[in-house]
């Protein structure tokens, strides 16, 4: 049964620095993986899509890479913002479509 | 593109009550995906339609949960008799094809009292 962690549960870093998320999985038999960031009481919004097949993808200031035979994903945000505060989840889509989520880094950048 | 649409955004209900969700997924999404968010998880996956088949129900609690996708487009959640831990945000994504990512609405927070 796939399994996906989340490292740490909440983050606080001042503003300005580069920080790093990380996503463990336990199946390495993975489709994709896509981050999302959640804003509070709000919907999902989509990041970063990761197929098994890449090794890493960016837009903007993110960097989501993936190391699938390791079981292990990082979001790189670079030079953070206040904006930036939000909680942040990984979903593994497994081969039979399945799309499991982990609980989630809530993130606090400070001014 | 629209995005996801989800109705309505909060609901309080009493336990015991019912309760229904309704979602409106992008133009030509094929997949549409129901998720209950407990405060402080991840989203957890109540049941997955491909059109308007039912491809996973697996963790839908079925004694009281009840989903339909009519005509393959909207769909509608409901809980009927809701209890307390039902309380949660429910979530509706779509998909038009795994490669391209999952697309999820802003979700119903319902709150049971």
């Amino acid at each position: 049964k796939q399994e996906v962690t989340q490292i740490p549960a909440a983050l606080s870093v001042p503003e300005g620095e580069n920080l790093v998320l990380n996503c463990s999985f336990t199946d390495s038999a993975i489709y994709n993986l896509q981050w999302f960031r959640q804003d509070p009481g709000k919907g999902l919004t989509s990041l970063l899509l990761i197929q098994s097949s890449q090794r890493e993808q960016t837009s903007g200031r993110l960097n989501a890479s993936l190391d699938k035979s390791s079981g292990r994903s990082t979001l790189y945000i670079a030079a953070s913002q206040p904006g930036d505060s939000a909680t942040y989840l990984c979903a593994v889509c497994a081969r039979d479509d399945k799309i499991i989520f982990g609980k989630g880094t809530r993130l606090h950048i400070l001014p | 593109e629209a995005g996801v649409a989800q109705s309505p955004r909060y609901k309080i209900i009493e336990k015991r009550q019912s309760v229904a969700f309704w979602c409106n997924p992008i133009s030509g999404h094929a997949t549409l995906y129901w998720y209950q968010q407990i405060l402080g998880q991840g989203p957890k996956l109540l049941i997955q339609f491909q059109n308007n088949g039912v491809v996973d129900d697996s963790q839908l609690p079925k004694d009281r949960f009840s989903a339909e996708r009519l005509k393959g487009v909207d769909s509608t959640l409901k809980i009927q008799p809701a209890k307390l831990e039902d309380s949660a945000v429910y979530l509706c994504a779509s998909s038009w094809d795994r490669d391209y990512g999952y697309t999820f609405g802003s979700g119903t927070r319902l709150t049971v009292v």
